[in-house]
């Protein structure tokens, strides 16, 4: 059963709207999140993460958003840009500091 | 140059045979991991190391082994590969930092194909 879920597969947005891509998560014990950004043919790279005692954090156009007792945190990227078209994955460090990863969302952004 | 490197970045090989995949680093770190890469389940662990002495199985070790030859290196072995061994393979490393995150620096991949 999958800890960390990320419900939608796909999201294409319009070039200087905002995208917001979504995870849910189970184990209350998660105390970081994460999202990380993946093109093609490349390994994924780190984004923005929050501690699960805060409830927003924010860098530069990148924001997430945690609401614990819904157990769902969502990223919000403001503009968005064509350059922002990836893989985006959500993960959660639990106990040995070890992440789960959700299956990932693939944003489009067009022109 | 990359601080994760992984070789080979792709290889196509034959049920049966033995594979190593393998994973350096420049960034210093103690922390390796391996993951593998498969459509609709995004990441899984499959296994870890905390130091040199250190080995942990992950969500996912069966069929695979590794071994820690030094701090910037972590091979990942599948003995006798099978085709749903097919995937994208990841290696990654982070800073022991418990009070942080645990931001995971990852390498560019390999794919392998088990036919």
């Amino acid at each position: 059963d999958q800890q960390v879920k990320q419900n939608s597969p796909s999201l294409s947005v319009q070039e200087g709207r905002i995208s917001i891509l979504n995870c849910d998560y189970t184990n209350s014990m998660f105390d970081y999140f994460l999202w990380y950004k993946k093109y093609p043919a490349e390994g994924p790279t780190f984004l923005i993460s929050i501690s699960s005692i805060k409830d927003k954090n924010e860098d530069g156009r990148f924001t997430v958003f945690l609401n614990k007792s819904a157990k769902h945190l969502s990223l919000h990227i403001v503009p968005s840009q064509p350059g922002d078209s990836a893989v985006y994955f959500c993960a959660a460090r639990e106990y040995g500091n070890k992440l789960v990863f959700g299956a990932g969302t693939i944003l489009r952004v067009k022109s | 140059d990359a601080d994760v490197t992984q070789t080979p970045r792709n290889r196509i090989t034959k049920t049966g045979k033995r594979i190593m995949l393998e994973c350096s680093q420049t960034k210093g770190h103690d922390r390796m991991y391996w993951y593998r890469q498969d459509p609709g389940l995004g990441l899984r662990l499959i296994y870890y190391s905390f130091d040199v002495k250190d080995i942990n199985k992950g969500e996912i070790s069966d069929g695979y082994s590794v071994s820690r030859q030094a701090q910037a290196k972590f091979s990942l072995s599948l003995e006798s590969a099978i085709p749903n061994q097919t995937a994208l393979y990841f290696c990654a490393t982070s800073d022991p930092d418990p009070s942080g995150d645990n931001e995971q620096f990852f390498g560019p991949g390999t794919r392998l194909t088990v036919l």
